[in-house]
Order: structure tokens, then C-alpha cells, then sequence
């Protein structure tokens, strides 16, 4: 079965850094997606995985390890706008298509 | 440029009538997709759409659920005798199938449809 597991909620202050943490089980793997979605937004793309390591840009930052299926996103120096939803989702199913989204992250930053 | 546009940005229906969603995706992009994200859960796939052809229908939840692309641009997303399940946020997403070694996808903002 494909199964994709993060946090439903998260707070964090202002200023601080926060960790979401994603772990996927598919029958395939063609790279990790996270988006980030306001409240009665489209999701935006943040970042994308595909190889072992850490991706920088900017104040966030995304790690992917494929052998233990699991992924972080870290976002450095946060911002009141930083409240969001933050979707992980994989390409799996041996298929070059379709994105199998987490539930979502609700991150609520405080002053 | 522009981005994915959706339409209507809200529905509201009856039980047992049907909706057509329309999506506009990014000029150029060939790959389109549909799915729906339900109150607190996560994104689910409906349908994925390559120019035309549609490869994976596998996300379509019944078959009361159908969707055509023509003219490898504009999709509509057709759903026939609404259930009150349907309720949800239809979301469209375009991308070209390969950019930068990446496949993302640009969203739509989305039709909110609520069958009472």
C-alpha cells in the first residue's frame, strides 16, 4: 500500500526554526515534493527530492534519506506568514505522474 | 505569465444534480491533473491527463466521476448525480513533464463544491 506520515500540527515562535517530518511507504519512488498551502490557497511548490541529502534554498531547507523513506523540511528564521499547511508528497507507484500527498502539517507561528 | 485558472471558484449544488469543473492550465504544459482535497485530509488523485489521453483514471472514486481534455488545453471535470460525500476542494494542477530534472506541478486555486 502507499502510506505518507507527518505531524497534524506543529506551533513554533517567531524567529525559532521548526522540523516537519514526513516518512513514506510506496511501491515506487520517483522523488519527494513539499508545497506549502494557506488557508484557501492552492499549494505552492517548495521543494523537490530525489537523491540522498540536503537541498538549501533560502530560509528553507528539505533532507530526504530514500533508504529509511523519510524526509524533513526545515524552515530557519520564521515569519508570522510562515502559518501554513505544509504538504509532503511522493511520486510513487512506479508511475512519473501522479503525487500521493500526506494528510498535511498545519505549522501555527507565534509572536 | 498567467497560471492555472479554475471555474466556478465556489459551487453549490443539490444532491443528484450535476457539475462540471473547468480548469485552465498552463499554456504549454501537457500534463494535467485533478484532484480532491476533502475537509482536514490530505490531496487525493483523481486523474491524470497527458495532451488528450488520459493514462490514469485510477483516482476516479465512481464512475459517476468523468473528466475530457481537448485540444491537449482546457479540462472538465464532470460529476453526475452529486452526493453529499462529494463535498470537497477540486484542485487542478498543470506542469510540463519534466522541468529541471523535477515534475512540478502548478496548482489552481481550486473550486470549492458543496452539495447540499
Amino acid at each position: 500500500g502507499q502510506n505518507i506520515d507527518q505531524p497534524t500540527e506543529m506551533t513554533a515562535t517567531e524567529g525559532a526554526i521548526v522540523q516537519i517530518n514526513c516518512t513514506y511507504q510506496t511501491s515506487g519512488f520517483n522523488g519527494l515534493f513539499w508545497y506549502q498551502q494557506h488557508a484557501g490557497e492552492a499549494p505552492t511548490f517548495l521543494s523537490y527530492n530525489v537523491l540522498d541529502g540536503l537541498e538549501e534554498k533560502g530560509r528553507f531547507s528539505s533532507f530526504l534519506s530514500r533508504s529509511k523513506g523519510y524526509s524533513y523540511l526545515l524552515l530557519k528564521e520564521l515569519q508570522m506568514k510562515d502559518s501554513a499547511s505544509y504538504l509532503c508528497a511522493v511520486i510513487g507507484g512506479g508511475g512519473y505522474n501522479k503525487l500521493i500527498f500526506g494528510a498535511g502539517t498545519r505549522l501555527a507561528v507565534h509572536p | 505569465g498567467a497560471g492555472v485558472s479554475q471555474s466556478p471558484s465556489n459551487k453549490v449544488t443539490e444532491k443528484g444534480k450535476d457539475v462540471e469543473l473547468r480548469c485552465d492550465p498552463i499554456s504549454g504544459h501537457t500534463a494535467l491533473y485533478w484532484y480532491r482535497q476533502s475537509l482536514g485530509q490530505g490531496l487525493e488523485f483523481l486523474i491524470y491527463f497527458q495532451g488528450n489521453s488520459a493514462p490514469d483514471k485510477s483516482g476516479l472514486p465512481s464512475d459517476r466521476f468523468s473528466a475530457e481534455r481537448t485540444g491537449g488545453s482546457v479540462s472538465t471535470l464532470t460529476i453526475q448525480r452529486t452526493q453529499q460525500e462529494d463535498s470537497a476542494v477540486y484542485l487542478c494542477a498543470s506542469s510540463l513533464e519534466e522541468v529541471r530534472g523535477s515534475y512540478e506541478q502548478y496548482f489552481g486555486p481550486g473550486t470549492r463544491l458543496t452539495v447540499t
